[in-house]
């Protein structure tokens, strides 16, 4: 799976958009960008994923750039819930859904 | 709630003991993959079972095991533990959803083991 690099640590005012970049540079055609976050040592949770298309959900939208090699994942209105680590994952189709986790991007969400 | 559960939440043991760490998976899913998360490691995987056989190995330690019996629930034995151990140790199952596969994976809560 192709390696991501995400800023380690980020602010944002509530109520306010959070834009968390991630760049995978060598990131191959059957591999795709998935967005996982983890609040304070609870379980990872799901948020969203793509692959060439953007993508939005109830949660957050996902912005991947048309060469693939970056992407943003946006939380639109940030809330003080939102603070937690925000991980961005490269997965191939063929690794069987396991998950490289990286160091992820603190995000702390303001009052 | 994710739907996957994990038990125990917390435990204490001793250097040298064992510990079996337990994990339901979501109903119907036949994945399920173990993950430790230390301080200074973050999330590693450790392994992967499909419908009771083992697919994929991480970075698990020897004096680890693990299985997945025909209830499709699974367990971590953790063996000969020595401080290093002390992680939280997260339980993920994935299914397929409504005919399509997302591969998203659902994660527990995580049992957080303590070596004294």
């Amino acid at each position: 799976d192709a390696k991501t690099t995400q800023p380690p640590s980020m602010d944002c005012a509530e109520g306010r958009a959070a834009n968390l970049p991630c760049n995978h540079s060598t990131i191959s055609g059957n591999e795709y960008v998935y967005w996982y976050r983890q609040i304070h040592s609870q379980g990872p949770q799901y948020i969203i994923h793509g692959l060439k298309n953007n993508e939005t959900n109830e949660m957050a939208s996902l912005i991947i750039t048309e060469d693939r090699k970056s992407s943003t994942l946006i939380l639109p209105h940030a809330t003080l819930r939102d603070t937690a680590v925000y991980y961005c994952i490269v997965r191939s189709l063929s690794n069987d859904y396991k998950l490289s986790f990286g160091a992820g991007t603190t995000v702390t969400v303001r009052a | 709630d994710s739907g996957v559960t994990q038990t125990p939440k917390h435990l204490i043991t001793a250097t040298g003991q064992r510990v079996t760490l337990r994990c339901s998976p979501r109903s119907g899913d036949l994945s399920v993959y173990w993950y430790q998360q230390s301080l200074d490691q973050g999330l590693q995987f450790l392994i992967q079972y499909y419908n009771g056989e083992e697919r994929a190995k991480g970075n698990i330690l020897e004096r680890f095991s693990a299985q997945q019996f025909p209830d499709l629930h699974s367990e971590l034995n953790l063996s000969s533990l020595e401080l290093g151990d002390s992680a939280l140790y997260f339980c993920a199952s994935r299914g397929l959803a409504g005919g399509t596969n997302t591969g998203e994976l659902f994660f527990g809560e995580g049992s957080r083991l303590t070596v004294l």
